[in-house]
């Protein structure tokens, strides 16, 4: 069955970098895409952005363009998400989630707590 | 962007009930609306894709419909399991964009 799993969570201090972690099995790693989106505690989502494992072509929110970084390896059928210069209100969970241009997201991974604090 | 305004954003319901939530789009978005379900400390679930398909394995009490702009999910025969925030999410166009939630309460 399709399984998204990605890293455990991440403490990290104002103005650092945190990498998060999703590893896809059970289906064709490179037939869908990746899309990244986080949610704040207690508020919605917000979506962060996007990538094809297969042509490596990404899309960024404007929110975080210039300090995101999404990334694939294909051997391991793996995404990352790199985020630097980290603020305070970057406190959130991170989910991945596979997705398709008809059918949107699919499959969830189980999220990924990244708290932000001095 | 898009904007996606969804309502109620609570309600409280009853066992055996029927409910809908509405999701609106500021702009047309050609049907490609999503639903999704989430329960406190989980992952979102997706119900709905399309506007009104169901995805595999998901109970047909959920359903989907509306074009252009204007959206509803409907959910029959409410059981306790089914307490949770619904959201609405656009995939028509960048930057993905979602409704701000509907929490319902058995």
């Amino acid at each position: 069955q399709v399984q998204l799993m990605q890293s455990g969570g991440e403490v990290k201090r104002p103005g650092a970098s945190v990498r998060v972690s999703c590893k896809a099995s059970g289906y064709s790693f490179t037939n869908y895409g990746i899309t990244w989106v986080r949610q704040a505690p207690g508020e919605g989502f917000e979506w962060m952005g996007w990538i094809s494992p297969y042509t490596t072509n990404t899309n960024y929110a404007q929110s975080v363009q210039g300090r995101l970084t999404l990334t694939t390896d294909r051997s391991t059928t793996t995404a990352y998400l790199e985020l630097r210069s980290l603020r305070s209100d970057d406190t959130a969970t991170y989910f991945c989630a596979r997705e398709s241009p008809q059918d949107g997201a699919t499959h969830w991974g189980q999220g990924t707590l990244v708290t932000v604090s001095s | 962007d898009i904007q996606m305004t969804q309502s109620p954003s609570s309600l409280s319901a009853s066992v055996g009930d029927r409910v809908t939530i509405t999701c609106r789009a500021s702009l047309v978005i050609n049907n490609y609306l999503a639903w999704f379900q989430q329960k406190p400390g989980k992952a979102p679930k997706s119900l709905i894709y399309a506007a009104s398909n169901l995805h595999s394995g998901v109970p047909s009490k959920f359903s989907g419909s509306g074009s252009g702009t204007d959206f509803t999910l409907t959910i029959s025969n409410l059981q306790p399991e089914d307490s949770a925030t619904y959201y609405c999410q656009q995939y028509n166009s960048y930057p993905l964009t979602f409704g701000g939630g509907t929490t319902v309460e058995i």
